[in-house]
């Protein structure tokens, strides 16, 4: 059976400090892999897609990045944290395209910035 | 506009009762989905149901493609029901893994 994993499970950082978030996906080849943000108490918006290793494509500019260093593995990163960036990440993955389009998600990082 | 809209935007009910969630899509959607997110945060996906009745334990859902709306029914209401309640689409373009999500229905069921 297959399974995600998001680390940390919460973490609080400084205004202008760096970050890394990650997401790890056992038990299946070639997922596509994808980030979600959620500000408190609002809904979920898609920030990154990857649909193999090396390429991540953005959706939504929120001055973060990612990057797909390996088949089963997702990282969420920023050089410089802003206040809007708290919030909850939710890393996803879904068969390819084609095959199925339901995602399933992780247990998500609580991200506090203070 | 808001391409996803839910109804209610909160709902309370007594165990036992039956809930009805409603999501409205304004663009034609070739993927929905419905998820119920845990007052911890964690996202269980409920259903992938672009089309057509899906039913599982006490939970159906129907959506009617070509009327733009899909429904959540919940039979039956426990108190472990709680939580809130997402429904999100995916439309035809080069994203095809691009969720877009409704605000969602926050549902609380009294013992």
């Amino acid at each position: 059976a297959q399974t995600i994993h998001q680390w940390p499970v919460a973490e609080i950082k400084a205004v202008g400090s760096p970050l890394s978030l990650g997401c790890t996906i056992k038990g299946k080849s070639s997922p596509n892999l994808y980030w979600y943000w959620q500000a408190t108490g609002g809904t979920l918006q898609q920030l990154f897609y990857s649909i193999t290793v090396g390429q991540v494509e953005s959706v939504v500019q929120l001055n973060l990045s990612a990057s797909r260093p390996k088949d089963d593995q997702f990282i969420l990163s920023t050089e410089k944290l802003l206040l809007s960036h708290s919030g909850f990440y939710l890393c996803a993955w879904s068969l390819p395209w084609g095959s199925s389009y339901e995602q399933y998600f992780g247990p998500g990082t609580r991200l506090t910035v203070l | 506009g808001q391409q996803v809209q839910q109804s209610p935007a909160s709902l309370v009910l007594q165990e036992g009762e039956n809930a009805e969630l409603q999501c409205n899509f304004s663009s034609t959607a070739t993927r929905l989905q419905w998820f119920y997110q845990h007052p911890g945060g964690r996202l269980v996906s409920l259903f992938y149901n672009p089309s057509g009745t899906k039913h599982t334990g006490r939970l159906t859902s129907t959506t009617v493609t070509n009327e733009r709306r899909s429904s959540l029914h919940i039979s039956s209401s426990q108190t472990t029901d709680s939580g809130t309640y997402f429904c999100a689409i995916g439309i035809m373009n080069y994203n095809q893994g691009k969720l877009i999500f409704g605000q969602g229905t926050k549902l609380s069921i009294k013992p």
